[in-house]
Order: structure tokens, then C-alpha cells, then sequence
């Protein structure tokens, strides 16, 4: 089985400041990839995916997230934080098994941005 | 587009009650999903179905029951509303047409209380 493991719970940053959100996966087939980011009180958005071709992937909002097979990592960066990214991010792994796309989610990093 | 929408947006519910979760989507979409949320836990999936007159069992489908008969429609079912299925209930969709690399769509969700 897939699973995802995304370290610490609760990351903050000074606004202006690198932002760096950790995501480790398991998987016994090549996975694909995702972040999702919830502001508060609304549904998951897709901010980027990982589908086997770049390992350097952009996404929205000034995001970005590099696969590295080798420490199957999969981290969220973005060079300067805002206060509008203060939301909580998600990490998922795709399950490529049986007749469905399944997401494995992990348990979620909040980020909070200070002035 | 509206995308994904889910009714109610919010519901308290007495211990036993029955009640059903509505989902739509207007993007022609096969593939949809209903996930649970908890908090610190992540999203959990609860039953997808992969096209009309087709689902399955997610990773906690106990309590809940789901039917598809229209591609636009996948209503959640509570028959015995229990405490512990206090949570946020998100619905999404997926075009399907390449499996595992294209994105999920998510609703903004419905926040049940049990009591």
C-alpha cells in the first residue's frame, strides 16, 4: 500500500521567508504525485502534480516541489512567503491499482505566515 | 461550470438519524469520490465509483452507503448517524481519462455534527 507522510503538523514563517513543507512517500511502483492546499473553510485545490515527467514541477502561486526518487521525497517550496498562503497543505500519493485513481492523502501541514 | 457542489453546507444531526449528503458535478466527469475529514488525520475516502451503477468501498465505508445513477449525482447516505461520524465530508471528481495523472476536483465540503 501507498502512504504519505508529510513532517510536522504546524509550520510558520515570517512573511518574506523561504517556505519549505516536507513530504515523504511510499510506494512500490513509480507514484504520481500531488500538493493541495485548503483555505479555510473551502474544498481542496490542486496546487501542482507530479506525473513522471519533470522532477522539478511548478504549480500556483509561486509554488514549486521537486521529486527525488533516491529519499522518495516529494517537498513543497515556495522563495517568499505571503500572508495569503497561510492555509493547510496536503500531500497525496496516487494509487495506480485496481479500476480507480485513489488518493492516499497525508495528515496535513498548517502554515502560518506572521508580519 | 459550477464544478462539484455539495448540499447541505452545514447539518446537525441526532444520534440514529438518517440523512443524505447531496453531490453534483457538471463536468462530465466518471470518476467521483467521497472523503471524510477529520482533524490531524487528513482526508479519508469513504466510497468512489468509477462511472453510473458502479461503486465500492473505500478505506472507511462502515455507516454509509452511496448509489450513482446519473454521471452528475453521487449522494452520500447516513442510515444510524453515530457520534463518530462527526466531520467534514468532501465529494470530488475526476475526468478518469488518464488514470492517476489528472487532478481531482473538490466540493466545499459539508460540516456534520452528530450529537
Amino acid at each position: 500500500a501507498q502512504s504519505v507522510t508529510q513532517l510536522g503538523s504546524h509550520v510558520s514563517v515570517s512573511e518574506g521567508a523561504l517556505v519549505l513543507l516536507r513530504c515523504n512517500y511510499s510506494s512500490s511502483v513509480p507514484p504520481y504525485l500531488f500538493w493541495y492546499v485548503q483555505y479555510p473553510n473551502q474544498g481542496l485545490q490542486l496546487l501542482l502534480k507530479y506525473t513522471s515527467a519533470a522532477t522539478l514541477v511548478k504549480g500556483i502561486n509561486g509554488f514549486e516541489a521537486e521529486f527525488k526518487k533516491s529519499e522518495t521525497s516529494f517537498h513543497l517550496t515556495k522563495p517568499s512567503a505571503h500572508m495569503s498562503d497561510a492555509a493547510e497543505y496536503f500531500c497525496a500519493v496516487s494509487d495506480l491499482s485496481g479500476t480507480a485513481s485513489k488518493l492516499t492523502f497525508g495528515t496535513g501541514t498548517r502554515l502560518q505566515v506572521t508580519l | 461550470n459550477a464544478g462539484v457542489t455539495q448540499t447541505p453546507k452545514f447539518r446537525i444531526l441526532k444520534i440514529g438519524q438518517s440523512m443524505t449528503l447531496q453531490c453534483t458535478q457538471d463536468m462530465n466527469h466518471n470518476y467521483m469520490y467521497w472523503y471524510r475529514q477529520d482533524p490531524g488525520m487528513g482526508l479519508k475516502l469513504i466510497y468512489y465509483s468509477v462511472g453510473a451503477g458502479i461503486t465500492d468501498k473505500g478505506e472507511v465505508p462502515n455507516g454509509y452507503n452511496v448509489s450513482r445513477s446519473t454521471t452528475e449525482d453521487f449522494p452520500l447516505r447516513l442510515e444510524l448517524a453515530a457520534p463518530s461520524q462527526t466531520s467534514v465530508y468532501f465529494c470530488a471528481s475526476m475526468t478518469g481519462a488518464e488514470l492517476g495523472a489528472y487532478e481531482q476536483y473538490f466540493g466545499p465540503g459539508t460540516r456534520l455534527t452528530v450529537t
